[in-house]
């Protein structure tokens, strides 16, 4: 199984909402991370976890939180969001973050802010 | 500074006929290299990757990529192309960050 789920795969939110974006991966991966995609662009790092701790933050607004509660699961919390930051949201996991390992992609939540 | 290039923004290709997408890396060591399929609105799927040994790799749906250092590319082919192959492709590399970076990806359009 080298299958990473996404969910909602859709989701439209208000400029006042909170929401959450959820991933789950059941493969024994220990590092998971959070790319944003805008269209015609490729992925931008946004988040990685390794060890169910934030290793990197590629210097995101405070409005993006992310969470990981257990090796398997990794959320995104949004708040206060802003019309541009409409877009592809995947996330994706690897054995490591270490190089060596490839990452496998979840198939996205479609973000639509109003 | 790491980087990845794909120098194609996109690409029309006959069906039947064979594929190749160009992709270059800078790096100073040896690099871990991939190559993802994304389909319209969808999460990028592995086509294949490099660690070492081999310079030539067989991927998923008959595509195969050849590593070159003297070149610092990382080409990615298919000797016959069919309609569902149509797709957007990244050529992407881990950077000594531990970071995942990707190219600018090239669109592929293939033609009846």
């Amino acid at each position: 199984d080298t299958e990473v789920t996404q969910t909602p795969k859709h989701l439209v939110m208000g400029m006042t909402n909170k929401k959450s974006l959820k991933c789950e991966q059941h493969m024994g991966h220990r590092a998971m991370y959070w790319y944003k995609q805008k269209a015609k662009k490729p992925p931008e790092l946004m988040f990685v976890y390794s060890y169910e701790k934030l290793s990197i933050n590629e210097s995101v607004p405070s409005r993006f939180s992310p969470e990981c509660p257990n090796s398997s699961l990794l959320n995104l919390h949004l708040h206060a969001l802003q019309p541009e930051d409409s877009a592809l949201y995947l996330c994706a996991s690897s054995q490591t973050r270490i190089g060596g390992t490839e990452a496998f992609f979840g198939q996205g939540t479609r973000l639509t802010v109003v | 500074a790491q980087s990845v290039t794909q120098p194609d923004i996109h690409i029309t290709v006959s069906e039947g006929a064979s594929l190749e997408l160009r992709c270059n890396y800078s790096y100073g060591a040896t690099p871990y290299l991939f190559w993802y399929v994304q389909s319209p609105g969808q999460g990028l799927q592995l086509l294949l990757k490099y660690f070492s040994g081999d310079t030539l790799v067989q991927g998923i749906k008959g595509f195969e990529a050849e590593f070159k250092r003297s070149q610092s590319s990382f080409n990615l082919r298919k000797p016959s192309v069919h309609w569902s192959d149509a797709a957007e492709y990244f050529c992407a590399a881990y950077s000594s960050a531990s970071k995942i970076i990707f190219g600018s990806g090239t669109r592929l359009s293939i033609r009846p």
